[in-house]
């Protein structure tokens, strides 16, 4: 039973627009979300997160987004860059109890020149 | 500036073989923890632990034992090698809990014969 989904494998935008990627979520009970960004033959680094009293959080290029009633979040890079290609994992996490997180699939996200 | 330190990175077994994935962690983190990353199952959490002396079960801990007698090293052992764990191991340490961000290593990419 997978909590969290992200259901696009993978996503190709061209440099200089911009990439949504999408991550649902099945327990209510999540109150913080965070999105690792990992390239290959390395581990996931960290990216942005947000809490769920929160709607959005912007750092630089990346904003996440958070639908509390749909169980959606979203992270959207503007502009894209050749750099941004990547695998993207959102993760969720109860900050109640063992606060263990637990993760998406991951999308593959490729920027064309 | 060495972070979150796992060896070996390549490794082959047979089944039925034991080993111990190594992961040590310079940044006096209190929170460790070992993942798993398949193809289109994104990261599961094997075992974690909030201190040491303690450790806990994640999500898929059947096959592996852990233990935390210091801050810096969360070792993982595979006591009887199974065809099923072959995958790519990642180890993590955050200062706290699930809201704090997590330093991963590079991987373990490991293979079961």
């Amino acid at each position: 039973d997978q909590q969290v989904k992200q259901n696009s494998p993978s996503l190709s935008v061209q440099e200089g627009r911009i990439s949504i990627l999408n991550c649902d979520y099945t327990n209510s009970m999540f109150d913080y979300f965070l999105w690792y960004k990992k390239y290959p033959a390395e581990g996931p680094t960290f990216l942005i997160s947000i809490s769920s009293i929160k709607d959005k959080n912007e750092d630089g290029r990346f904003t996440v987004f958070l639908n509390k009633s749909a169980k959606h979040l979203s992270l959207h890079i503007v502009p894209s860059q050749p750099g941004d290609s990547a695998v993207y994992f959102c993760a969720a996490v109860l900050l109640q109890g063992a606060q263990k997180l637990v993760f998406g699939q991951g999308t593959r996200l490729t920027i064309n020149p | 500036n060495a972070g979150v330190t796992q060896t070996p990175k390549f490794q082959v077994l047979k089944t039925g073989q034991s080993m111990t994935l190594q992961c040590a962690q310079d940044m006096n983190h209190e929170y460790m923890s070992w993942y798993r990353q398949d193809p289109g199952m994104g990261l599961r959490l094997i075992h974690y632990s909030v201190g040491a002396g303690i450790t806990d079960q994640g999500e898929v801990p059947n096959g592996y034992n852990v233990s935390r007698s210091t801050t810096e090293d969360f070792p993982l052992r595979l006591l009887s090698a199974a065809p099923s764990q072959t995958s790519v191991y990642f180890c993590a340490s955050s200062p706290g809990g699930g809201n704090q961000p997590q330093h991963f290593g590079d991987g373990t990419r490991l293979s079961i014969l």
